[in-house]
């Protein structure tokens, strides 16, 4: 099936810098890229996603951006704000079935 | 309004009990799932069902079990639960099983269950 590494799976940043998240995967047949936001105690929720036609795609402070040939895609955050502190998955859709990268926990310190 | 739903939220039982977790969505989605969630591990996928009747094992099936005799609900059960399956569940339903167009998961609110 397919594999989804995320990294990093801690990520520290003070409120109003930058914050990237890479998602790699394995299956080639995977044309579907989301990006899930869990708040502590909440269920994860999508916030963004892309197709395999599309480099990149923009929603205000969040971006994805996805390089077909490599198998990666990422996740932007600008100008982090402490509501912005959570879980984010990724994940990869070969096979039909949605696998997730275990992760990262993004903490904005005020 | 469109959702999924769990239940119970939480419960802690003892081994060897039986349990039922259900799930429900009302938006007709084919595709149901459930998810474990452990610290560091992300979420791991245990059973999917691509539409009725028809159900496969996700990446760490041991010790559930599912059915889907209905579009809207899809059970976990745990026939004899034990304490490594003490963990933080979650319930899905896409519209579309996996990669065919936009294929947004819908999470139920969670159940947290401890097995002593």
């Amino acid at each position: 099936g397919e594999n989804v590494e995320q990294h990093p799976s801690t990520l520290s940043v003070q409120e109003g810098d930058s914050a990237v998240i890479k998602c790699t995967y394995s299956d080639s047949a995977s044309n579907y890229f989301p990006w899930y936001k869990q708040e502590l105690g909440k269920r994860p929720q999508l916030i963004i996603d892309i197709r395999s036609n599309v480099g990149e795609k923009k929603d205000q402070r969040i971006a994805v951006t996805l390089n077909k040939t490599a198998k990666h895609f990422s996740l932007h955050i600008t100008e982090t704000q402490p509501e912005d502190s959570a879980v984010y998955f990724c994940a990869g859709t070969g096979s039909y079935i949605p696998t997730f990268g275990r992760g990262t926990s993004l903490i904005v310190h005020p | 309004e469109a959702q999924v739903t769990q239940n119970p939220r939480y419960l802690i039982t003892v081994t060897g009990k039986k349990l039922t977790v259900t799930c429900s969505q009302n938006m007709n989605h084919e595709y149901m799932s459930w998810y474990r969630q452990d610290p560091g591990l992300g979420l791991r996928q245990i059973y999917y069902s691509m539409n009725v009747e028809v159900t496969d094992k996700g990446d760490v099936p041991e010790g559930y079990k599912v059915s889907r005799k209905e579009k809207r609900n899809f059970p976990l059960i745990l026939e004899s639960p034990s304490p490594n399956q003490t963990s933080l569940y979650f319930c899905a339903s896409s519209l579309l099983g996996g990669g065919k167009g936009r294929n947004e998961q819908f999470f139920g609110p969670g159940t947290r269950l401890t097995v002593l």
